[in-house]
């Protein structure tokens, strides 16, 4: 079955980090790029960047550069999103995404279940 | 890089059409091809409706469209249904390799 599995929701407080993760099962593994978006509660969507898992090449939004790190483990066909120095801007629903096809414009088309960020003091 | 701007919402009766649009600039829809539609029920995770402007993914309804011109791409709903009651963002591939998604429109079905 192809999916991905995302991590439980956390709760943290402002000006720690976090790390999400995102398990990957039913498909190869480094043949789709896998992205990042977020949602904040009642709001759009946000996307955060993207890694190739064969390479490990990332790009990121410009608004959370210096910021964010987007990490795979090719062996247990995992990713990971860490993100630091939180703020109560940071709570929202992150989604990991992959990629419909295996090309850097390839479109959303899988999506996890989302894993819940609460900032909070 | 600036969400891409889409009206808040847009209504229409139960076998009426309706069109969204996704207004950019020329380093995303202006420039790109690759711009692609979502819907998204309450509770639920986004669905991919287009990509590539006008490409349907296998078992998405043929009364979902799209277009582009300039730097406004439209996604249309004809026949809309009860079930088309939903919110629809827009995205799309930009000049600096990265993505940007619309603010997001609220389709009600009077």
């Amino acid at each position: 079955q192809v999916q991905l599995v995302q991590s439980e929701a956390e709760m943290k407080k402002p000006g720690a980090s976090v790390r999400v993760s995102c398990q990957a099962s039913g498909y190869t593994f480094t043949s789709y790029y896998l992205h990042w978006v977020r949602q904040a509660p009642g709001q759009g969507l946000e996307w955060m960047g993207r890694i190739d898992p064969r390479s490990g090449d990332t790009n990121y939004a410009q608004k959370f550069q210096g910021r964010v790190s987007m990490t795979r483990a090719t062996s247990i066909t995992a990713a990971y999103l860490d993100l630091r120095r939180l703020t109560s801007d940071d709570t929202a629903l992150y989604y990991c995404v992959r990629a419909q096809l295996g090309g850097r414009t390839s479109p959303f088309e899988l999506w996890g279940q989302g894993t819940l960020l609460t900032v909070s003091s | 890089q600036s969400a891409l701007t889409q009206p808040a919402s847009v209504s229409g009766s139960a076998g009426q059409s309706i069109t969204i649009s996704c207004t950019g600039s020329s380093s995303d829809i202006g420039s790109s091809n690759y711009v692609s539609w979502y819907q998204q029920h309450p509770g639920k995770a986004p669905k991919l409706l287009i990509f590539n402007v006008y490409t349907r993914p296998s078992g998405v309804s043929s009364r979902f469209s799209g277009s582009k011109s300039g730097r406004t791409a439209s996604l249309t709903i004809s026949e809309l249904q009860a079930e088309d009651e939903a919110d629809y963002y827009c995205n799309s591939y930009t000049t600096s390799s990265t993505f940007v998604f619309g603010s997001g429109t609220k389709v009600t079905v009077l």
